[in-house]
């Protein structure tokens, strides 16, 4: 079964408006973390933004926001007021347990129309 | 700021030669992770090494040895290179506190021929 779990392949959205890009995941463990990374066409990986699972508040960073809903299963990147360079591939990765590495997901291509 | 360095960016190489890709990071972190990444897919884990001295296979270690050099290097070889293996590599790091996100290398892109 997939752990995380991306369902939009690719999103077309027009500058200005708020985006949400969906991430669901699957885990067993009460200890987790969720990340959220911008790939741009250039290729470097770039952290977005980070909610725990025993964070109340969801995590927002300047325009990114995470709508976090732990008894859906769901950590959605929210990115308000849309710019150009937004365009890029987005991905959702899961920390479970003790463990040191992340599991990702196949990520959402995003493309902002002018 | 450097961060996370990779060396090549860029390598051909032919079925069956060997090749060593080098990270090195500037910041001080115990943990450091390789990856690969093949179009339309996320990052599948090679290989990572919690710390200094410790190395553990991730979810496709086949084809793939690793070296934990010191606290800042961590190489990825491939011994024997196959087609399979063209894909763009990655190197990240991590500080053990807490849940710090891993901070990538710009990526190495390997194609085999």
């Amino acid at each position: 079964a997939q752990k995380i779990t991306q369902t939009q392949p690719g999103m077309f959205v027009q500058e200005k408006e708020a985006v949400t890009l969906d991430c669901t995941y699957d885990t067993s463990d009460q200890s987790y973390g969720l990340f959220w990374y911008k790939q741009p066409s250039s290729g470097e990986m770039i952290f977005l933004i980070y909610q725990g699972s025993y964070d109340e508040q969801n995590a927002t960073e300047g325009r990114y926001s995470l709508n976090f809903q732990k008894a859906r299963k769901s950590a959605n990147l929210v990115i308000s007021a849309s710019q150009l360079g937004d365009s890029a591939m987005y991905f959702c990765a899961m920390r479970e347990g003790g463990n040191y590495q992340l599991i990702w997901g196949a990520g959402t291509k995003l493309i902002i129309k002018p | 700021n450097a961060g996370v360095t990779q060396t090549p960016k860029f390598q051909v190489l032919k079925t069956g030669q060997s090749m060593t890709l080098q990270c090195a990071q500037d910041m001080n972190h115990n943990s450091m992770y390789w990856y690969r990444q093949d179009p339309g897919m996320g990052l599948r884990l090679i290989y990572y090494s919690a710390s200094e001295g410790t190395t553990d296979k991730g979810e496709v270690p086949n084809g793939y040895n690793v070296s934990r050099l010191n606290k800042r290097e961590f190489s990825l070889r491939l011994e024997s290179a196959a087609p399979s293996q063209t894909s763009v590599y990655f190197c990240a790091s991590r500080r053990v506190l807490g849940d710090q996100p891993q901070h990538f290398g710009d990526g190495t892109r390997l194609s085999i021929l």
